[in-house]
Parts: C-alpha cells; structure tokens; sequence
C-alpha cells in the first residue's frame, strides 16, 4: 500500500496561495490521489482528486508530475475559513479485493492568520 | 441530498453498557464505512460494508460489532467499552467500494468511555 507524507504543520495568510505537498513514493500504476479537508470535530470532505498532470476545480488545484511520486495541493487566494486540516490519500484504482483500502495520512495542520 | 447524518451527536457510556451509533445516507450509496478518529490523528477505517455485506473488517475488537439492516443505515453496536474506546466515531457512504470513489463523511459521534 502506498504510503504518504505530508509537512505537519504549515502557516499562511489570508489572500495567499498555498501549496501543500504530499510525498507518495511506492504509488501504483492504477492509484488515485486524493486530498480531503476536516474542520474541527467534523467529517473530512472532498476537496479533489486526480490521476496524473493537472486537475483543477472551484475550490483547489491538484499538480502531479509524470512520475506522480508526489503530488501539490494548489489553495488559491486562502482565507480564514480554509484554517483546517488537509489529507492526502492514495486509493487504489477498481478493485475489490482485500488489499484495496484507503489509509489517511497524518495530514498537514494548515493555519492562516489575518 | 449529499449529506450523511450520524445520531447521537455524542454519546457517554460505562464500561459494563451497551449502546448503538446510527448512521444514515439518502444518495443511493451501496458502500458504507466506519472510521474510528483519536485526537490530533488521521481517521482509521474500522468496517466496510459493499452492497449491505461486510467487506472488510481491519481487526477491530469484537466489542465493536457493526450491522448494515439496509442501503441506507449502518449500525455500530458496543458493548464493553473500554476507555480507550473514547474517540470520534465517523461513517462514510460512496456510490461504490472502488477507492477513488469520493466518500462523503457524517460530523461523527463523540463517544466518551468511563
């Protein structure tokens, strides 16, 4: 199972882009890479997923390289509201067996200030 | 409808009780998940039910049992708890078990062992 790596802990300011960057050396071939948010005492959410190069939508962008060992969450503009923390997964593509689970990492505890 | 709603809120119960958490989805999911949540720590699944059958089990201790009575509900029995069973309890649903599918989280219930 691929594993991820993500800084603990990372400081911005409102109106600042961030980039949060997750390490996932043992990807396989049919992974997907996943990032979720969680606020405070409340489920993850969704922010976006992608495959390979660039996968953009309302809320973030996603760059992976051609190797995809690593992979950037693009927040642009952030406020005060994205104050949270960001998961990044890897999840096996179609498959049923056993083996297929996603296992959150131990996430990047995202603070931003006035 | 993209919410899944999770009953009771919180939950305080002696080690010798016997309590249920509920969990309920609307969407037309056929997977659904139990993730167990410690402070400052990643979500850590605990069952996956595919189709309302038990898929995947990550050997979590029989005084957790899990019941899945329809599409739509997950149970999660407890009995003989134990302190250290004092988390946050968060069900999931996606469309399906394969593991890009984009999995939709309840607030959780926050479950305290005396």
């Amino acid at each position: 199972l691929a594993k991820t790596t993500q800084p603990i802990s990372m400081d911005s300011y409102e109106g600042q882009e961030v980039n949060i960057t997750c390490s996932h050396n043992n990807i396989a071939t049919n992974d997907y890479i996943t990032w979720y948010q969680q606020f405070p005492s409340q489920g993850p959410r969704f922010i976006i997923q992608g495959y390979k190069t660039k996968v953009t939508n309302e809320v973030a962008s996603l760059f992976i390289p051609a190797d995809r060992k690593s992979s950037t969450l693009s927040l642009p503009r952030v406020s005060l509201s994205d104050t949270a923390v960001y998961y990044c997964l890897v999840a096996q593509g179609k498959g049923y067996s056993s083996a297929s689970k996603i296992i959150f990492g131990s996430g990047t505890r995202l603070s931003i200030r006035p | 409808d993209t919410e899944v709603t999770q009953t009771p809120k919180h939950l305080v119960m002696g080690m010798t009780n016997k309590k249920s958490l509920k969990c309920e989805q609307h969407m037309g999911h056929r997977a659904m998940y139990w993730y167990k949540q410690k402070a400052k720590k990643p979500p850590e699944l605990m069952f996956v039910y595919s189709y309302e059958k038990l898929s995947i089990n990550e050997s979590v201790p029989s005084r957790f049992s899990p019941e899945c009575p329809n599409s739509s509900l997950l149970n999660l029995h407890l009995h003989a708890l134990q302190p250290e069973d004092s988390a946050l309890y968060l069900c999931a649903s996606s469309q399906d078990r394969t593991y890009q599918e984009t999995q939709y989280f309840g607030p959780g219930t926050r479950l305290l062992v005396l």
